[in-house]
């Protein structure tokens, strides 16, 4: 079954720290699509990045930036020079083939990070 | 521009009543959905809409009763819910239902009284 895992339930760093979230998948699929929302206490889910599964290329763009390896099905995410804005809870998702004429998002349980000043 | 609105922001609604969410977007999807979001969760799927037409129903108690009246705007009317219903209620839209981005409104958060 399609299965996505944020074992870093919580994660606190201080202002200007480096911070990693991890993302691990499973799928049987060839063809896949990777994704990482952020969700800030104001409840909307804002899309970060979304990667197929023929793009191994990592991305970065200003302070965040994607590590996306098949060999470990990982998907992780990286903010480098933290900063309070970036307070929320992360979502990595992954979508899946749902009854051949829609995709579904499998998401996984969240990572609250909580940058103190 | 992935802007997708909902109305209301917060509801709060006695188990008799009966209510309606709603969800626009204009930016030319054909895909819309409909999740539910508790505290501390992560998003619930509920319905899919695709091409205006209902695609995927998560076995979604029919007090939930969603519709689709044009391509751009998706209901979800609620009658006689329970006070387990009450959680955060987001829509998204997608340019299509396969394997696209979705973007999501900013939710309305619903309490069952």
């Amino acid at each position: 079954a399609q299965k996505v895992t944020q074992a870093q339930t919580e994660i606190s760093v201080v202002e200007k720290e480096d911070v990693t979230l991890d993302c691990v998948y499973e799928t049987r699929d060839t063809t896949y699509y990777l994704f990482w929302y952020k969700q800030p206490p104001s409840g909307e889910l804002v899309f970060l990045i979304r990667r197929n599964s023929f793009d191994e290329q990592n991305e970065i763009s200003g302070r965040y930036s994607w590590n996306f390896q098949k060999s470990t099905s990982s998907f992780n995410f990286t903010i480098t020079a933290s900063q309070v804005v970036d307070s929320a809870v992360y979502f990595c998702a992954l979508s899946e083939a749902y009854g051949g004429a829609t995709n579904k998002l499998i998401f996984g349980t969240g990572t609250l990070l909580a940058v103190q000043p | 521009d992935t802007e997708v609105t909902q109305t209301p922001k917060h509801l709060v609604m006695g188990m008799t009543n009966k209510k309606s969410l709603k969800c626009e977007q204009h930016m030319g999807h054909r895909a819309m959905y409909w999740y539910k979001q508790k505290a501390k969760k992560p998003p619930e799927l509920m319905f899919v809409y695709s091409y205006e037409k209902l695609s995927i129903n998560e076995s979604v108690p029919s007090r939930f009763s969603p519709e689709c009246p044009n391509s751009s705007l998706l209901n979800l009317h609620l009658h006689a819910l329970q006070p387990e219903d009450s959680a955060l209620y987001l829509c998204a839209s997608s340019q299509d239902p396969l394997g696209n981005t979705q973007y999501f409104g900013p939710g309305t958060r619903l309490t069952v009284l």
